[in-house]
């Protein structure tokens, strides 16, 4: 079945830690995004790509980078965590315009 | 650029009472696809609508939208709430530049639905 897939569920770091949020998909699909969600701002995207080795800024990119390893692979690294960047961070991929996202089961980043 | 409105916070229903979530965008674009996007308690958001025809109803779940870009709108009804409906409702426009890979959603700020006895 075709999926999108997050890890770590949970993650607790403390402020300039170094975290990596991984997201794998089994869809096939060429694109694929970094969200945040954070109450009273609703979805914000980090960044995305649309095929290995590419990377596009989304909205919110500061303190974040991004990396597209493989089609399947997109990694979120957080390299001098804050405790702003305390979220619930969603993975989504999609295949042309106009389809849908299918997103990953969320991991939830706690900065202390 | 983009942006999808969305009504504010939190919305509070009765049982049985109708549902009505606000949604305008604006967007450049002639030919935009929306979407709503439902997300529930320790679950993944998940597609709910979709559309791209102008005012064509779509529907699926009990839910029912119509998008009318004359008002560039694509408000989110069902004629009675239930309280397993209780959850974060986005609506979202699709931001694409033909042939540049450059392909995303715009999101609006989400409006949480709680539906009560």
């Amino acid at each position: 079945e075709a999926a999108v897939t997050q890890s770590p569920r949970n993650k607790v770091t403390v402020t300039g830690g170094n975290v990596t949020l991984s997201c794998r998909q089994t869809n096939s699909h060429n694109y694929m995004y970094w969200y945040r969600q954070d109450t009273g701002h609703g979805l914000r995207l980090i960044h995305y790509s649309y095929g290995a080795g590419n990377l596009q800024i989304g909205d919110v990119p500061d303190g974040y980078k991004a990396t597209r390893t493989t089609q399947e692979d997109f990694f979120l690294l957080l390299e001098l965590a804050s405790p702003s960047q305390t979220s619930l961070y969603f993975c989504a991929s999609s295949g042309t315009e106009g389809s849908d996202y299918t997103f990953g089961s969320g991991t939830r980043l706690l900065v202390i | 650029g983009d942006s999808v409105t969305q009504t504010e916070g939190l919305v509070t229903l009765t049982e049985g009472l109708p549902v009505m979530l606000n949604c305008t965008y604006q967007t450049i674009y002639s030919n935009p696809f929306l979407f709503w996007y439902v997300h529930y308690l320790n679950e993944s958001p998940r597609l709910l609508l979709k559309s791209s025809t102008d005012n064509k109803r779509t529907e699926h779940q009990g839910f029912h939208a119509t998008l009318h870009k004359s008002s560039s709108s694509f408000h989110l009804q069902k004629s009675s709430a239930q309280l397993s409906d209780s959850a974060l409702y986005y609506c979202a426009l699709s931001d694409a530049l033909f042939n540049t890979g450059n392909y995303k959603y715009v999101f609006g700020a989400g409006t949480r639905l709680k539906v009560i006895a």
